[in-house]
């Protein structure tokens, strides 16, 4: 019964490189969502994704950022040309069935640093 | 969009005495806030949450209230532990369906043995 794994749980990227975050889900949930979390700071919503759909990107950046949840696979967030701004930590969470009252189960998260 | 405020962002007790944390929120049809732990280095936990048809809900040493009508909401750890040190944050959601959670920005509570 593994929770949601995330790897890698440490990124270190120069400027203008290419950030991969991978998430696997609770075995049977098909519903993921990305936070971010800059230090000292709460969660910020970025995307939610079902099996090979994205239902809300309302809150990710539209440039350089882009996210996928294939059906075979890992959910994974991707940043493009990285900037000194995108050091934060990123989680993912997954769900049963959407909407957080079906209980969010977290993931360690990925901590990316861009020098 | 909905907003959370969260207060304390620090607090600070003694191992035994009891912590309250409290949150606001905006959107009146929000009816879904739960709470969450997150231990250094780990991503965040849920330890209890309430829905609007209820006033307060308890689980051993924690506890939730609500307000609807205020729109605020606390989390209530009695007989505090050192493993009870942690970020622990609120959130509002809609239980209706998908709406994505929004978080308050977190109290960090060290209790001191």
């Amino acid at each position: 019964n593994a929770g949601v794994m995330q790897n890698p749980r440490h990124l270190v990227r120069r400027r203008g490189q290419e950030a991969r975050l991978r998430c696997s889900p609770v075995k049977g949930h098909s519903h993921v969502y990305w936070y971010r979390q800059l230090p000292e700071e709460g969660l910020k919503f970025m995307v939610y994704l079902q099996k090979e759909n994205i239902i809300d990107e309302s809150g990710m950046p539209k440039e350089r950022f882009s996210a996928e949840f294939p059906k075979e696979g890992p959910s994974i967030l991707r940043i493009q040309q990285v900037v000194r701004g995108d050091s934060a930590a990123y989680f993912c969470a997954s769900s049963p069935e959407s909407g957080a009252h079906y209980g969010y189960t977290f993931g360690s998260g990925t901590r990316l640093t861009v020098v | 969009g909905e907003n959370v405020e969260q207060h304390p962002s620090t607090l600070s007790v003694q191992e035994g005495d009891s912590a309250v944390i409290k949150c606001t929120y905006s959107d009146s049809a929000s009816n879904y806030f739960p709470w969450y732990k997150q231990e250094l280095g780990k991503g965040p936990q849920l330890i209890i949450d309430i829905r609007s048809n209820v006033g307060e809900k308890k689980d051993q040493r924690i506890a939730v209230t609500l307000n609807k009508t205020a729109k605020h909401f606390s989390l209530h750890i009695t007989e505090t532990q050192p493993e009870d040190s942690a970020v622990y944050f609120c959130a509002a959601s809609w239980a209706g369906g998908y709406q994505k959670v929004t978080f308050g920005t977190g109290t960090k509570l060290q209790v001191i043995p």
